[in-house]
């Protein structure tokens, strides 16, 4: 049973720069989910995909962060001009039918 | 504003007790309520999920009740592992998304 992947597990860039981040979903779910964590916090929603429709998106998500799923399989996460605030844990999770979600191990960004 | 919380402090209890943590909100009205384990650097897990029309759900030595007059969900760990220890989420549904409390972190010592 493969699960959700991630990649990069562990990004550190500098402040200014951009960085994208890659999800792999379960293979049979069309919906995908981008959520934030930082420390001592639950996840908190980003953004939502069904199939390849961006249908969903969090106030958190600025203009400087922009989220694709072309042909509604892997997708991206882009940060541009990332700033010190962004460092946390991004989480991608997929799901099928229905309200469980399976989660991804994550992508950790620092910003120095 | 919708709010969820969950104890805020460390939970610290010895192998072979009953855990309970706590989840209570505010301004949801949710059609079901789900339980996450999370271990440091890594994704949330499934665990259980409880709709509004159930009082209590049982998966092996876990325990949910949903209470939806008082907002409050707990959540029972019964003959606790050191296995069991990590960090507990609660999660409501907000349109297809999921809004998660702070989590409650559970030590289990031998």
């Amino acid at each position: 049973d493969t699960g959700v992947s991630q990649n990069p597990r562990h990004k550190i860039t500098k402040r200014g720069q951009n960085v994208t981040f890659r999800c792999d979903p379960i293979s049979e779910h069309n919906r995908l989910y981008w959520y934030r964590q930082t420390l001592g916090q639950g996840p908190e929603f980003l953004t939502y995909f069904q199939n390849e429709a961006q249908l969903e998106k969090s106030r958190l998500l600025s203009d400087r962060f922009s989220a694709e799923r072309p042909k509604g399989s892997f997708s991206t996460l882009e940060i541009q001009r990332t700033e010190q605030g962004d460092s946390a844990m991004y989480l991608c999770a997929s799901s099928r039918v229905g309200p469980k979600q399976f989660f991804g191990p994550g992508t950790r960004l620092t910003v120095l | 504003s919708q709010k969820i919380e969950q104890n805020s402090e460390a939970l610290n209890i010895q192998e072979g007790k009953t855990a309970t943590l706590t989840c209570n909100y505010t301004n949801y009205s949710p059609a079901y309520l789900q339980w996450y384990r999370q271990d440091p650097g890594r994704g949330p897990v499934f665990l259980l999920l409880i709709r509004e029309n159930e009082k209590e759900k049982r998966k092996e030595r876990l325990k949910v009740t949903f209470d939806t007059t008082l907002k409050q969900s707990l959540f029972h760990i019964t003959a606790s592992q050191p296995a069991d220890s990590a960090t507990y989420l609660c999660a409501l549904d907000s349109g297809y998304a999921l809004n998660f409390g702070k989590g409650t972190s559970l030590l289990v010592t031998p």
